[in-house]
């Protein structure tokens, strides 16, 4: 079993709708938990960073974390065509200082 | 500008030889990654080094070598020993602050075995 796990999607929305991205985790041990937007052919791009439970919003994206039940979300609003990427979900225990990934949800948003 | 250089964008490499990807930062991180990524997965880890002269398998380091002599730098190869060694690598650097970790990521080199 991955440590974390993520649908690969595709996931196809129509442009304005929101996008709702989700992620488990099975180590308790992950203490932060990161989102990147990965253009085709170029490095993931961090979007968002979480610690605690509870939510996080910057501008139309919104991460959520549940750490009782080790659910990882991320929801984008107002989805535009420029959203269209790859999504990876990661976290990351202090011990070892090394981030796990999640293999990704590619999104297309449709004009 | 500040950010994670990597070299070169392409690279081909014949059966048997060994290659060398390069990591650049200037960001002043302490800790660097490499990661591999196969077409539709995810990154795996292949070497981190969390100091200069001081580096640590990751989950998949048969075939791999780094070396971490400046902390600004921390190139890959890749060997002839590597079975299946077409892919996307990426290179990451990180720094610990007391609100927690981040990681960025360079812009990838993309070898291919011909």
């Amino acid at each position: 079993q991955k440590e974390v796990e993520q649908d690969p999607g595709p996931l196809s929305v129509p442009e304005g709708a929101i996008v709702s991205l989700n992620c488990t985790y099975s180590n308790s041990a992950f203490q932060y938990f990161m989102w990147y937007r990965q253009y085709s052919r170029k490095g993931p791009e961090l979007l968002m960073y979480t610690y605690s439970s509870g939510n996080k919003e910057d501008g139309r994206f919104t991460a959520q974390v549940d750490k009782s039940s080790k659910y990882i979300s991320l929801f984008i609003r107002d989805s535009q065509p420029s959203d269209s990427a790859t999504y990876l979900c990661a976290a990351f225990k202090a011990a070892g200082n090394k981030l796990t990934f999640g293999g990704g949800t590619r999104v297309l948003v449709k004009p | 500008d500040g950010g994670i250089t990597q070299s070169p964008k392409y690279l081909f490499r014949k059966e048997g030889q060994n290659v060398t990807l390069s990591c650049e930062q200037n960001l002043n991180h302490d800790a660097m990654y490499w990661y591999r990524q196969d077409p539709g997965q995810g990154l795996r880890l292949i070497y981190y080094s969390q100091i200069v002269n001081d580096f640590q398998k990751g989950d998949i380091a048969e075939g791999y070598s780094v070396s971490r002599e400046k902390k600004e730098s921390f190139p890959l190869t890749v060997t002839s020993a590597q079975k299946n060694p077409t892919a996307f690598y990426l290179c990451a650097s990180s720094q610990t602050t007391s609100s927690g970790n981040t990681i960025y990521f360079g812009e990838g080199s993309w070898l291919t075995v011909v």
